[in-house]
């Protein structure tokens, strides 16, 4: 069943910008990973964040995770062309459920 | 690390016939895989999670007998799709799971059924 659901479903941006997506979920979780999809390609896995933590950063990416509110938020920083692409977010309670994912476009 | 490929990354056949896809774990061993299904400008749906060493275990709704799954080693799982048609047409993505890591995903097999 699906149970991450992304904010907004698109979202286009002048390169430079930061684009802000967010996740919803239903259910206690393990963990919740970010996911980077090009249009007709497989999915890149950008962040893991644990139940247990609160924010995460990889290069230019933050994920927080605030498990009361069950959200998540994924921010893009000095977004560049190349990061035009959808992004998943799944949790995890053994199998990944993925949302309908947010479409990010960034202009040059 | 953690990459996952998959053969073919494209496939055309006849109705009727079979297709096997593969999904190999490249640089780490994965016990459990698993076979998505996707539409267009939709999100994934999951098949079946793929045990090694055991039977997969279907989602509700999907055919075992059409989609069989083997996983036969601790990095490689396949999919075939037996006497595909036309309705099977779809991108089918797999995922290996690297404990404490996460689940990183193949690069996808187009297949169209004609």
């Amino acid at each position: 069943s699906q149970q991450g659901e992304e904010d907004p479903q698109a979202l286009s941006i002048q390169e430079g910008e930061n684009a802000t997506m967010n996740c919803s979920y239903k259910t206690s979780i393990n963990n919740l990973q970010w996911y980077r999809q090009n249009s007709g390609r497989g999915l890149v896995h950008l962040i893991l964040i644990r139940s247990n933590e609160r924010e995460k950063h990889s290069g230019r990416l933050r994920v927080t995770l605030d498990t009361s509110k069950k959200s998540s938020s994924l921010l893009i920083t000095a977004s560049r062309a190349a990061d035009t692409a959808s992004y998943f977010c799944a949790t995890n309670d053994y199998k990944l459920s993925f949302g309908a994912g947010t479409t990010v476009t960034v202009r040059a | 690390g953690a990459v996952v490929s998959q053969h073919p990354s494209r496939v055309i056949c006849k109705s009727g016939t079979s297709v096997k896809i593969e999904c190999r774990s490249l640089d780490f061993q994965a016990t459990t895989m698993f076979w998505y299904r996707q539409f267009p400008k939709k999100s994934l749906m999951l098949m079946a999670t793929s045990n090694e060493g055991s039977k997969a275990t279907y989602e509700q709704g999907v055919e075992k007998d059409k989609f069989l799954i083997n996983h036969a080693s601790l990095t490689l799982s396949t999919l075939t799709v037996t006497s595909a048609h036309p309705e099977d047409s779809s991108f089918y993505i797999c995922s290996a799971r690297e404990p404490g890591l996460g689940d990183f995903f193949g690069p996808g097999t187009r297949l169209t059924v004609l």
